[in-house]
């Protein structure tokens, strides 16, 4: 595509439901970031992709985030049993290379808001 | 380990006026910086990067921004703001890790406020 594209754009959800949220990076794009960006606050590194491995997941805050990526392209990231505290903007990037340097292209993000 | 410091959550400039936005980095390898924009209910667009070479970086939309190494810093700069410049500005930095891969770090964000 064009450009990374997310959905669903906004969720609102119940504290303890599980949610999924969708990635599609741009086409041909190796590398797949996921940040998190809470109000008043930067964004939060949670876990990258080189193709469809996942070498640092370092930034996932619980056990309760879980992230995948299938043919080196779409990613999920899954969120159970969800709390207030993991409302927030979900962004996800992608860019051509992991190399350092490389431009970073988000997406518009998926707002969460538990409930 | 690496960081940036953005000073300055709000910043209202006039305008017309000169627009400078705050940056400092830690690092403990030569940096690769970067400038983000973000509009409301958007995502973030690089503005402008510094990897290697000229230490004076220019952008899209009239902004630019100086690496100095002495002193840490990477502000950005615009001599004459516009409405449209209303926005919030991510600095980053990034290093090259051994796992051959780049791990940004981002500021906590300035926002962007312009006055008629």
């Amino acid at each position: 595509g064009a450009g990374v594209s997310q959905s669903p754009s906004n969720k609102v959800t119940e504290k303890g439901k599980d949610v999924e949220l969708r990635c599609d990076p741009i086409s041909g794009h190796t590398a797949l970031y996921w940040y998190r960006q809470s109000l008043g606050q930067g964004l939060e590194f949670l876990i990258y992709f080189q193709g469809n491995s996942a070498p640092d997941k370092s930034g996932l805050p619980s056990d309760r985030f879980s992230a995948e990526r299938t043919g080196g392209s779409v990613s999920t990231l899954t969120i159970q049993r969800t709390q207030q505290e993991d409302s927030a903007v979900y962004l996800c990037a992608s860019s051509l290379v992991a190399g350092a340097g490389n431009t970073i292209y988000f997406g518009e993000g998926s707002w969460l808001t538990v409930v | 380990a690496q960081s940036v410091t953005q000073l300055g959550s709000h910043v209202s400039v006039s305008e017309g006026a000169l627009v400078l936005l705050r940056c400092n980095y830690s690092s403990s390898v030569p940096p690769y910086l970067f400038w983000y924009v973000q509009y409301p209910n958007q995502g973030l667009q690089l503005l402008l990067k510094y990897t290697t070479g000229a230490t004076l970086v220019k952008g899209i939309n009239g902004f630019e921004a100086e690496f100095k190494k002495s002193e840490t810093s990477f502000h950005l700069t615009k001599p004459s703001a516009h409405m449209s410049d209303a926005a919030e500005y991510f600095c980053a930095v990034t290093a090259p890790y051994s796992g051959g891969y780049q791990k940004v770090t981002f500021g906590t964000g300035t926002k962007l406020q312009v006055i008629p």
